[in-house]
């Protein structure tokens, strides 16, 4: 069985950092692409950044880009998303998918609450 | 960025029913369309991917149709179950954007 278990959210303040792990189960990790999709409270679903199977290409929304790094570790099939410079508008449930780079999310992890609030 | 965009917002539906949630993209994007559904405080869980092809163990009343920028999910006889927000996304180029949401409710 697919499973995707993130860890890492919690409440920081603005301008502060965090890093988020999904750790994965029951299926190839080297190979699959992998993202994070996020959603702010009473908000739709808004795409954060994807990362291909080897880890050589990764890809950012505007939003994020230049503040957010995402990768990941074959050894320990985990993927992460390391967040700078964090702002309010950031404060949101952060999912991590199976898939993206052209393919559908699925499936998806549980979900982990990043609130940004001084 | 491709702009996706649903209709209707919101619908209230009785058991049996037959809904149809329409979701257009703001330039063509062949097949490159999925559609989720999210029941609240859950993750999205995937119903169709490439417009038309169902998710394994996802129920038959579910089916997709279209290509290019107008898509179409259609739930055949509505259950209670069914009670959710279903959100189109594009997976055609980066950023790869969402719908903002249909909620659905059962009468």
């Amino acid at each position: 069985e697919v499973q995707l278990l993130e860890s890492g959210g919690g409440l920081v303040q603005p301008g502060g950092s965090l890093r988020l792990s999904c750790a994965a189960s029951g299926f190839i990790f080297s190979t699959s692409a992998m993202s994070w999709v996020r959603q702010a409270p009473g908000k739709g679903l808004e795409w954060v950044s994807s990362i291909s199977g080897s880890g050589d290409s990764t890809y950012y929304a505007d939003s994020v880009k230049g503040r957010f790094t995402i990768s990941r570790d074959k050894s320990k099939n985990t993927m992460y998303l390391q967040m700078n410079s964090l702002r309010a508008e950031d404060t949101a449930v952060y999912y991590c998918a199976k898939g993206g780079v052209g393919v559908q999310f699925d499936p998806w992890g549980q979900g982990t609450l990043v609130t940004v609030s001084s | 960025d491709i702009q996706m965009t649903q209709s209707p917002s919101s619908l209230s539906a009785s058991v049996g029913d037959r809904v149809t949630i329409t979701c257009r993209a703001s330039q063509s994007i062949s097949i490159y369309l999925n559609w989720y559904q999210q029941k609240p405080g859950k993750a999205p869980k995937l119903l169709i991917y490439a417009a038309s092809s169902l998710q394994s163990g996802v129920p038959s009343r579910f089916s997709g149709s279209g290509s290019g920028t107008d898509f179409t999910l259609t739930i055949s006889s509505l259950q209670p179950e069914d009670s959710a927000t279903y959100h189109c996304q594009q997976s055609y180029s980066t950023p790869y954007t969402f719908g903002q949401g249909t909620k659905l409710e059962i009468k």
